[in-house]
């Protein structure tokens, strides 16, 4: 019955690592969205993909890259981990320009 | 572009009393929606409330309104009867209008830190 999941709920891995983080909406949605919450709690955009189409790329570093293999899926992968990309990362979806419904989020540790 | 500012990083109320956030925005733009989220400790962001810019009437949601003044940029929510269960974070957000497809993305402020005191 979950609108918005991800996986994994966490992640521990070293610098240097490459990793994913999946994302799936059964609500019928044609927009889905990644944000990132930084230490301070702070959101920001980073990716929103609208019909398989990327929308909004907010000064995010290549390293990191959106794939959707389909309208429900946005999938964030990320490259060469870094220290500074250790956050919380959200997946979000909504219909238009109707509210946002988000995942339960993804705690993201580099070491 | 839009910026959304919460000028009080963390507040404190009486259960069953009642609690005004402030949430301010800046933009150009006519027509524009804004939301208050919750995120409790479990993270979950949940939304509270939606308004939307051409509506003049302030929206509401059971103990949850809001208190709109789009000249004033100004769009506060006011938490009636305070419960334990409201004590989380509470984030103002602002969505742009597109010209298809709905594909922005929200503009947060930094958040207000709601404590309910027993």
């Amino acid at each position: 019955d979950t609108a918005v999941s991800q996986t994994p709920k966490y992640l521990v891995t070293q610098m240097g690592n490459d990793k994913s983080i999946k994302c799936e909406q059964n609500l019928g949605h044609d927009t889905m969205y990644w944000y990132k919450q930084d230490s301070k709690k702070f959101l920001k955009i980073m990716f929103s993909y609208n019909n398989k189409e990327l929308i909004i790329n907010e000064t995010v570093p290549n390293r990191f890259s959106p794939k959707s293999p389909d309208k429900a899926h946005l999938n964030l992968h990320i490259n060469s981990l870094e220290l500074g990309d250790s956050a919380v990362y959200f997946c979000a979806s909504s219909q238009g320009k109707r509210t946002q419904f988000f995942g339960p989020g993804t705690r993201l540790t580099v070491l | 572009a839009q910026t959304v500012t919460q000028s009080q990083p963390e507040m404190s109320v009486q259960e069953a009393e009642t609690v005004t956030l402030s949430c301010t925005y800046d933009t150009s733009e006519s027509d524009y929606y804004l939301f208050w989220y919750k995120q409790p400790p479990s993270r979950q962001m949940i939304l509270v409330i939606r308004q939307e810019a051409y509506k003049q009437q302030n929206a509401t949601e059971n103990r949850f309104s809001v208190n709109f003044q789009k000249a004033a940029k100004s769009f506060s929510l006011k938490i009636s009867d305070s419960q334990l269960g409201d004590a989380a974070m509470y984030f103002c957000a602002y969505r742009s209008p597109s010209a298809g497809g709905g594909a922005d993305g929200l503009t947060f402020g930094k958040g207000t830190h709601l404590i309910i005191q027993p």
